[in-house]
C-alpha cells in the first residue's frame, strides 16, 4: 500500500532555529518528492521538491535531504521565522516511473509553529 | 499569470443533496487532479486527468462522485446524495507534462459543509 509517513506532527520551534520534519516512504517506485506548506483555509503551495538521483537539493532557507536507501526525506528550515509558521505536507509520486500518471500521496502534515 | 480557480470556495448543503464544484486550471496546463482533504490530514487524491481524459480514480471515488472535464480545460466534480461523510475541503490542481517534471499547483480549494 502506498503510504508516507510524516513526523512530528507538530513542531514548535525558536525564531531563528532550525526546524526538521522527516518522512518516510514505502513504495520503491516513487521518484519524485515534493514539500508544500499550507496557511489555515488555502491551498497547499509548492516550496521545494527532489529526485532520488540527489542526496540533498537547497533552496533559500529550505533544504531537503534524501535518503534512497533509508527511504526517508527531510525538510530542513534554516534561521526559521514566525512567518513560516504552517502546515508543512510531504508528498511522493510515481510521475517519472510511472508514466506520469500518478497523483501525489500526502503525508500527514506537520503543524510547525515560530515563536518569536 | 493566474492560478488555479475554484468555486464556489464555500458551500452548505443539506444531506441529500447534489453539489458541483467549478475547476479552471493554469492554462495550458494539461494534466488536471482532484483531491480530498479533511481537518488534519493530507490531501488524498481522488481522480486525475489528462486533456479530456479521465486517466485515474481513487478507490475513494464512490459512485456518488463524477468528474468531467469536457474540453480538456475547465473540470467539474460532481458529488450526489450528498452524506456528512462528505463534508471536507476539494482541492482542484494542475500541472503540465514536460522535461521540467510534475510540479503541481493547487487551487484555494472549495470547502463542503454536509448538515
Amino acid at each position: 500500500q502506498q503510504q508516507v509517513k510524516q513526523s512530528p506532527q507538530s513542531l514548535i520551534v525558536q525564531k531563528g532555529g532550525i526546524s526538521i520534519i522527516n518522512c518516510a516512504y514505502e513504495n520503491t517506485a516513487f521518484d519524485y518528492f515534493p514539500w508544500y506548506q499550507q496557511f489555515p483555509g488555502k491551498g497547499p503551495a509548492l516550496l521545494i521538491a527532489i529526485r532520488p538521483d540527489v542526496s540533498e537539493k537547497k533552496e533559500g532557507r529550505f533544504t531537503i535531504s534524501f535518503n534512497k536507501s533509508a527511504k526517508q526525506f527531510s525538510l530542513h528550515i534554516m534561521d526559521s521565522q514566525p512567518g513560516d509558521s504552517a502546515t508543512y505536507f510531504c508528498a511522493a509520486s510515481a510521475f517519472y516511473s510511472g508514466g506520469g500518471a500518478d497523483g501525489l500521496t500526502f503525508g500527514k502534515g506537520t503543524h510547525l509553529i515560530i515563536q518569536p | 499569470d493566474t492560478g488555479v480557480s475554484q468555486n464556489p470556495r464555500h458551500k452548505i448543503t443539506k444531506r441529500g443533496q447534489n453539489v458541483t464544484f467549478r475547476c479552471d486550471p493554469i492554462s495550458e496546463h494539461n494534466r488536471l487532479y482532484w483531491y480530498r482533504q479533511t481537518l488534519g490530514q493530507g490531501p488524498e487524491f481522488l481522480t486525475y486527468f489528462q486533456n479530456e481524459a479521465q486517466l485515474e480514480k481513487s478507490r475513494l471515488l464512490s459512485d456518488r462522485f463524477s468528474a468531467e472535464r469536457p474540453k480538456g480545460s475547465f473540470s467539474t466534480l460532481e458529488i450526489q446524495r450528498t452524506e456528512q461523510g462528505d463534508s471536507a475541503m476539494y482541492l482542484c490542481a494542475s500541472s503540465s507534462t514536460g522535461i521540467a517534471g510534475n510540479t503541481i499547483y493547487f487551487g484555494e480549494g472549495s470547502w463542503l459543509t454536509v448538515v
